[in-house]
């Protein structure tokens, strides 16, 4: 398996709506990443998880909370969003240390 | 600060040759890496350079001088799907840093 698996793969939510994007991988990577792209912008990297800590966050509003229950899983849990969050909401993951990332197909989020 | 600089936007002919600029200036060095992005879909990873010098691919090639702070990306014998915007990004530690994109048109 050399897939990173994101679902859903489209969400549409309210601003008082609570969504959760899940994002898994079976390579074995211990590093698990969250970034956002807004349209033709390049991604802007949101969250990084290592060995299942967080290790760095971009200064990211509370209102997206990551999770990461297990070394093949990251979540990404969300209240309270606003219009300008809509966004290609993508997952990627990479052996530590070494190489590129494998991106998921993303969650194109629209906040209405 | 990161900053990462490539052509906004290309265009070339099905079957020549293109050539894709990045230059970077960022606080640390990892590796240099190119990835491919179809609208609405996700990144695709094409090449990395960590050393000076030319790695090839098949179709692509990536070339980097780390003393010049320069990258390309060298896609020959174009196709049309090769359509798609191509992104310089610089890896530190466990962060990219990605530039705007190079968004190629390939003619018939």
């Amino acid at each position: 398996d050399t897939e990173v698996t994101q679902t859903p793969k489209h969400l549409v939510m309210g601003m008082t709506n609570k969504k959760s994007l899940k994002c898994e991988q079976h390579m074995g990577h211990r590093a698990m990443y969250w970034y956002k792209q807004k349209a033709k912008k390049p991604p802007e990297l949101m969250f990084v998880y290592s060995y299942e800590k967080l290790s760095i966050n971009e200064s990211v509003p509370s209102r997206f909370s990551p999770e990461c229950p297990n070394s093949s899983l990251l979540n990404l849990h969300l209240h309270a969003l606003q219009p300008e969050d809509s966004a290609l909401y993508l997952c990627a993951s990479s052996q530590a240390g070494t190489l590129g990332y494998t991106f998921g197909s993303g969650t194109r989020l629209t906040v209405v | 600060g990161q900053n990462i600089d490539q052509p906004t936007e290309m265009t070339a002919t099905e079957g020549a040759i293109v050539q894709i600029n990045c230059t970077y200036q960022t606080s640390g060095f990892n590796g240099l890496f190119w990835y491919q992005q179809h609208a609405g879909e996700a990144p695709t990873f094409l090449s990395y350079n960590v050393l000076d010098g030319l790695e090839e691919k098949g179709r692509f090639s990536s070339f980097l001088s780390r003393s010049k702070g320069y990258s390309y990306l060298l896609l020959k014998e174009l196709q049309m799907k090769d359509s798609a915007s191509y992104l310089c990004a610089v890896r530190h530690f466990n962060k990219f840093y990605f530039g705007s994109g190079t968004k190629l048109n390939v003619k018939p």
